[in-house]
């Protein structure tokens, strides 16, 4: 399958801090998307990017299609507890029904 | 409330003992799937289906079969399990069209075979 590339692999936060996660392809995709993980939980869609260069935010949680197609970013503004769990990069391999995953970034409050 | 269900969510069998893993959603989508997520590798499409009788191979097929008889189901077999399948499954649904990715998962399934 379609290889994304997700980093980092793993993060620590403090409560009240920015974070960055980004997911890159070897291969151009036109959508983008991003699901978070809970522990013992199905993955949750966050934010649907559809055009290069769209900008999409979701209450603190702030996504971009990067401008090459091969790209894309998550920002977290403001951390809170619940706020940990995977964040999981996904895109459409070869058809919009055959999904790709990233190998998952996992977000942990630090003590 | 709109959900799709799985069952069972725990199952511990041993190798060869055919198993079904059942999915159903009530939200008339046409298309499911399913996945293994396994640590460090994300989420693999094992097979996804875009509608009635329509079923095609994702990336990791082999050692599974599906069934998609009618639209609200979409059961994973097991013919003769091995403890490489030792994971945790989700199936996922979604209304698709030009949103076909974005998908609402189960809440999995966690399988170990002896």
């Amino acid at each position: 399958g379609q290889q994304l590339n997700q980093s980092p692999q793993s993060m620590f936060i403090q409560e009240g801090e920015d974070v960055s996660m980004n997911c890159t392809s070897s291969s151009i995709f036109n959508t983008w998307l991003w699901y978070k993980q809970d522990p013992g939980e199905g993955p949750v869609l966050l934010i649907a990017l559809y055009k290069a260069g769209e900008l999409t935010s979701n209450g603190r949680l702030t996504a971009q299609f990067g401008i090459t197609r091969k790209d894309s970013f998550l920002n977290i503004s403001a951390s809170i507890p619940s706020d940990v769990g995977i964040y999981f990069c996904a895109g459409p391999a070869h058809n919009d029904y055959k999904l790709s995953f990233g190998a998952g970034t996992t977000v942990t409050v630090r003590a | 409330e709109a959900q799709v269900t799985q069952n069972p969510r725990y199952l511990i069998t041993v190798t060869g003992k055919k198993l079904t893993v059942t999915c159903s959603q009530n939200m008339n989508h046409e298309y499911m799937s399913w996945y293994r997520q396994d640590p460090g590798l994300g989420l693999r499409q094992i097979y996804y289906s875009m509608n009635v009788e329509v079923t095609d191979k994702g990336d990791v097929p082999e050692g599974y079969k599906v069934s998609r008889k009618e639209k609200r189901n979409f059961p994973l077999i097991l013919e003769s399990p091995s403890p490489n399948q030792t994971s945790l499954y989700f199936c996922a649904s979604t209304p698709g069209g030009g949103r076909a990715g974005e998908q609402f998962f189960g809440p999995g399934t966690r399988l170990t075979v002896l």
